[in-house]
């Protein structure tokens, strides 16, 4: 089993709607996970982080983190076209070495 | 601030030439790294350090080296390039968080490697 599990898609979803975009990982020692979006053909660019379990929300963008059931989530309110681009989870243990591990990222296309 | 800058933006390769890639960033940032990206396959560390004068492998060192002489400097040569190596390369860095672990990434916009 890959540490950390994300449907690659592509997701394409209308102009409006809500888009749910989910990773499973399966290192209970995890405990700082974030979202990263990157556009084509540039690089990656944090967009949300949390510690530990709960939700967090900014703006259009609520990151919900279940660690009982090695699961977290990335909600995207009112999508726009501009909100087109990979979307890439990623986490750490947060211990001395520990690198931090990427999924292989969600390519999402919202539809105007 | 420019965050972190690499170059080139583009390049292309013939079998066993050498090249080296460029990072820099101007955040003090203790952590640096390279990573490479293809289709199907996520990010992937190739070599990573955390300060001047300290370098280690990470998931696909072969084919490749590093030094880092300066905080903000971290190129990555490629010894012999081979096509197995055509791919986008990114530079990342950030602080080191407490306990040494490492914290949020900061990319930088990417090398386009072909090697024919």
């Amino acid at each position: 089993q890959k540490e950390v599990e994300q449907d690659p898609g592509p997701l394409s979803v209308p102009e409006g709607a809500i888009v749910s975009l989910n990773c499973t990982y399966s290192n209970s020692a995890f405990q700082y996970f974030m979202w990263y979006r990157q556009y084509s053909r540039k690089g990656p660019e944090l967009l949300m982080y949390t510690y530990s379990s709960g939700n967090k929300e900014d703006g259009r963008f609520t990151a919900q983190v279940d660690k009982s059931s090695k699961y977290i989530s990335l909600f995207i309110r009112d999508s726009q076209p501009s909100d087109s681009a990979t979307y890439l989870c990623a986490m750490s243990a947060m211990n001395r070495d520990d690198k931090i591990i990427f999924g292989k990222g969600t390519r999402l296309h919202i539809l105007p | 601030n420019a965050g972190v800058t690499q170059t080139p933006k583009f390049q292309v390769l013939k079998t066993g030439q050498s090249m080296t890639l460029q990072c820099a960033q101007d955040m003090n940032h203790e952590y640096m790294s390279w990573y490479r990206q293809d289709p199907g396959m996520g990010l992937r560390l190739i070599h990573y350090s955390v300060g001047a004068g300290i370098t280690d492998q990470g998931e696909v060192p072969n084919g490749y080296n590093v030094s880092r002489s300066t905080t903000e400097d971290f190129p990555l040569r490629l010894l012999s390039a081979a096509p197995s190596q055509t791919s986008v390369y990114f530079c990342a860095s950030s602080y080191m968080g407490l306990a040494g672990s490492t914290d949020t990434q900061y990319f930088g916009p990417g090398t386009r490697l072909t090697v024919l």
